[in-house]
């Protein structure tokens, strides 16, 4: 079993929708967690942080659940530009720092 | 902003060549990482390190080495470069702090062709 895993997608949805993605992690001990946006044939980016509340910016809300141990990313109102691979990040910080990436869920908009 | 800086963004090098990748973080940052990334899957890390002259073998070091001599800069190396090696690096950094949740931020990648 992979330690992070993602449905790879693709997602396909039309503008204005809402969209939601989950990923799960397999150890208990992970500490700290992030959502990353990768365009095509580019580095991946810091879209935020997860935190154990949950958290918003603007129309990205994440959230964590540590009973189940997943991640989510809601994404509302999708815009065009929105379209990219969404990358799951979680932190065990063991000794030294390990940092697992989830292999992705592709998002396409539509008009 | 944090800058990490990979000199190299597209190169074309020939089996059996010796290929350096530079990367160079102006954050201070204690740990630097070179993943490649190929499609289907996903990022596989290649050596990490977490101090100067300090390196630990990630998921797929064979092939390659690197070298971490001064805190901003860590040097991926392909010895013998060969075709299954063709594919995009990235160089990433993160503080070891976790107050700032061990945030990790990448370079622009490098395309390595080997032909």
């Amino acid at each position: 079993r992979k330690e992070v895993e993602q449905d790879p997608g693709p997602f396909n949805v039309p503008e204005g929708a809402t969209v939601a993605f989950n990923c799960t992690y397999s150890n208990s001990a992970s500490q700290s967690f992030f959502w990353y946006r990768q365009d095509c044939r580019k580095e991946p980016k810091l879209l935020m942080s997860v935190y154990s509340s949950g958290n918003e910016d603007g129309r990205f809300t994440a959230q964590l659940n540590r009973a189940s141990q997943y991640i989510s990313l809601l994404i509302r109102d999708s815009k065009l530009s929105d379209s990219a691979t969404y990358l799951c990040v979680v932190n065990t910080y063991s000794s030294a720092s390990k940092i697992i990436f989830g292999s992705g869920t592709r998002l396409s908009i539509r008009p | 902003d944090v800058k990490v800086t990979q000199s190299s963004r597209y190169l074309v090098k020939r089996t059996g060549e010796k290929v350096f990748l530079e990367c160079v973080q102006d954050m201070d940052h204690e740990n630097m990482f070179w993943y490649r990334q190929d499609p289907g899957l996903g990022l596989r890390l290649i050596y990490f390190s977490y101090d100067v002259k300090m390196k630990e073998k990630g998921d797929i070091p064979e092939g390659y080495s690197v070298s971490r001599e001064k805190k901003e800069r860590f040097s991926l190396i392909l010895e013998s470069a060969s075709t299954n090696q063709t594919s995009m690096y990235l160089c990433a950094s993160s503080p070891t702090d976790r107050d700032s949740g061990n945030t990790i931020y990448f370079g622009e990648g490098s395309w390595l062709t080997v032909v």
